[in-house]
């Protein structure tokens, strides 16, 4: 398969263990926030997502919890599983109101049996 | 679900060679980008569109132009490829212009320039 960044941070976990994965984001005025899971050869596909007047939002298995005031993102992935194994990277949105996202440039998480 | 579609998976070129890489989404949204994604930079944005007809320019628009001719579609054309243009090329696109919406990608063009 291809490699979508050969230099990335990489996060190796044991399958069922919870995964916390990062992200700084610049924009002190960003209002909106994706995380994207991207696998060998494929485009990214839109993991959860949260707006900047929350602080957590959960979905199936995963949770991101956003820190405005340090302006930290995380996502969190319950009982990591092989097919978790991904680029996971996260976007933030100026309020331009225009839907311009700045991505980061990944963590590579690699999940073991 | 939303479906975003480009044209090859992989393309190899030859330098001053014009090339077309074409996306189609099928969900009626008014947003299209295409992004560069190249190891250790992650995804940069070349052009996008909010609108038929309309084009804005990225942060990397040099050596590349854009077309949108129907909503769905959105053109990305190298008017004569260079080898520093070797790169995954992703289409994505959005619901609506002003809105905290997710971009939608399509499955990416590695394209190489010899």
């Amino acid at each position: 398969g291809e490699s979508v960044g050969l230099h990335l941070p990489t996060l190796s976990v044991q399958e069922g263990d919870n995964s916390i994965i990062n992200c700084a984001y610049s924009n002190s005025a960003s209002d909106y926030f994706i995380w994207y899971k991207q696998e060998s050869g494929k485009g990214p596909q839109f993991i959860i997502d949260i707006r900047s007047n929350m602080d957590k939002r959960q979905g199936q298995r995963v949770t991101v919890l956003l820190n405005k005031t340090v302006k930290h993102l995380s996502l969190q992935i319950a009982a990591t599983q092989p097919g978790d194994s991904a680029v996971y990277f996260c976007a933030e949105k100026g309020n331009t109101g225009f839907q311009k996202l700045v991505f980061g440039t990944g963590t590579r998480l690699l999940v073991s049996p | 679900d939303v479906k975003v579609t480009q044209s090859s998976r992989y393309l190899v070129k030859r330098t001053g060679e014009k090339v077309f890489l074409e996306c189609v989404q099928d969900m009626d949204h008014e947003n299209m980008f295409w992004y560069r994604q190249d190891p250790g930079l992650g995804l940069r944005l070349i052009y996008f569109s909010y609108d038929v007809k309309m084009k804005e320019k990225g942060d990397i628009p040099e050596g590349y132009s854009v077309s949108r001719e129907k909503k769905e579609r959105f053109s990305l054309i190298l008017e004569s490829a260079s080898t520093n243009q070797t790169s995954m090329y992703l289409c994505a696109s959005s619901l609506r212009r002003e809105a905290n919406n997710e971009q939608f990608f399509g499955p990416g063009t590695r394209l190489t320039v010899l």
